[in-house]
C-alpha cells in the first residue's frame, strides 16, 4: 500500500544532542511538509518542500533544519534539541496545491 | 495578517447532528480542508472545498463561503468513534496549510 513512513516512531535525545527523524513516501507526491505537534495543540507548519524547492516558516527556529534527498524522502534535523522541542513530529505530503495531505504516523520526541 | 477561528470543544449525544464552525483571514486563499485527529494519532482527511458550496461525503459534509471567509463541518448521525479533534486548514499561497486550533468533539452516549 502506498504509504507516509517515519522513524522512529519514538526518539529520546539529550538536551543539545543532534538528531534526525526521517520520513519516506511511496505515493510520489510532489509536496512534503514537516509538522510540530504538542499535546493539545494544532499542527505547527515547520517547512515544506515542494519537489526540491525548500520553503521555510519565518517562525521556524533555526535549530531546525531539512533535507530532501529524492521525492521519497525527507529529513527533519534538530541540531541542538531543547526541552521545548519535545513533540509529536508529522510528515506528510501531497500531490499538488490544494490537494489531500496524507499524513505519516509520527514521531514522538522526548528530550531528557 | 493570518487569523483562523474555531471553538475549542462540542459536546454531542450519539445519533445527534454537530456543525464545527470556521471563520478564517488567510492571504493567498486556495480553499479550505478539514482533518480528523483521534488521540495519539495522526491527522485524516475529511474533505477540501475550493469552491463555494456544500461537499458531501457520507456522514460528513464540508461547507465553504468564500465571500465570508467561513466554512463548516457538518457530522450527522454521530456516532462514539466521531469523537477527536477537528482542524480546518485553509490553504496559504502555494502548497502552505495552517491549522487551526482546534475543535475537540465529544460524543455522549
Amino acid at each position: 500500500d502506498a504509504m507516509v513512513i517515519q522513524n522512529p516512531r519514538y526518539q529520546v535525545t539529550q538536551f543539545g544532542k543532534p538528531v534526525t527523524l526521517s520520513c519516506s513516501q511511496t505515493l510520489n507526491h510532489n509536496v512534503m511538509y514537516w509538522y510540530q505537534q504538542k499535546s493539545s495543540q494544532a499542527p505547527k507548519l515547520l517547512f515544506h518542500y515542494y519537489d526540491k524547492d525548500f520553503n521555510n516558516e519565518a517562525d521556524t527556529p533555526d535549530n531546525f533544519q531539512s533535507r530532501r534527498p529524492n521525492t521519497s524522502f525527507c529529513f527533519l534535523d534538530i541540531r541542538s534539541p531543547g526541552l521545548g522541542d519535545a513533540a509529536m513530529y508529522l510528515c506528510a505530503t501531497s500531490r499538488d496545491a490544494g490537494n489531500e495531505q496524507f499524513f505519516g504516523p509520527g514521531t514522538r520526541l522526548t528530550v531528557l | 495578517g493570518q487569523s483562523l477561528e474555531q471553538p475549542s470543544e462540542v459536546t454531542a449525544v450519539e445519533g445527534a447532528i454537530v456543525q464545527i464552525n470556521c471563520t478564517y483571514q488567510t492571504s493567498g486563499f486556495y480553499g479550505l480542508s478539514w482533518y480528523q485527529q483521534h488521540d495519539g494519532g495522526a491527522p485524516t482527511f475529511l474533505s477540501y472545498n475550493a469552491l463555494d458550496g456544500l461537499e458531501e461525503t457520507g456522514r460528513f459534509s464540508s461547507f465553504l463561503s468564500r465571500s465570508d471567509s467561513y466554512g463548516y463541518l457538518l457530522l450527522q448521525e454521530l456516532q462514539m468513534k466521531d469523537s477527536a479533534s477537528y482542524f480546518c486548514a485553509p490553504s496559504s499561497g502555494t502548497y502552505k496549510y495552517i491549522f487551526g486550533t482546534g475543535t475537540r468533539l465529544k460524543v455522549l452516549a
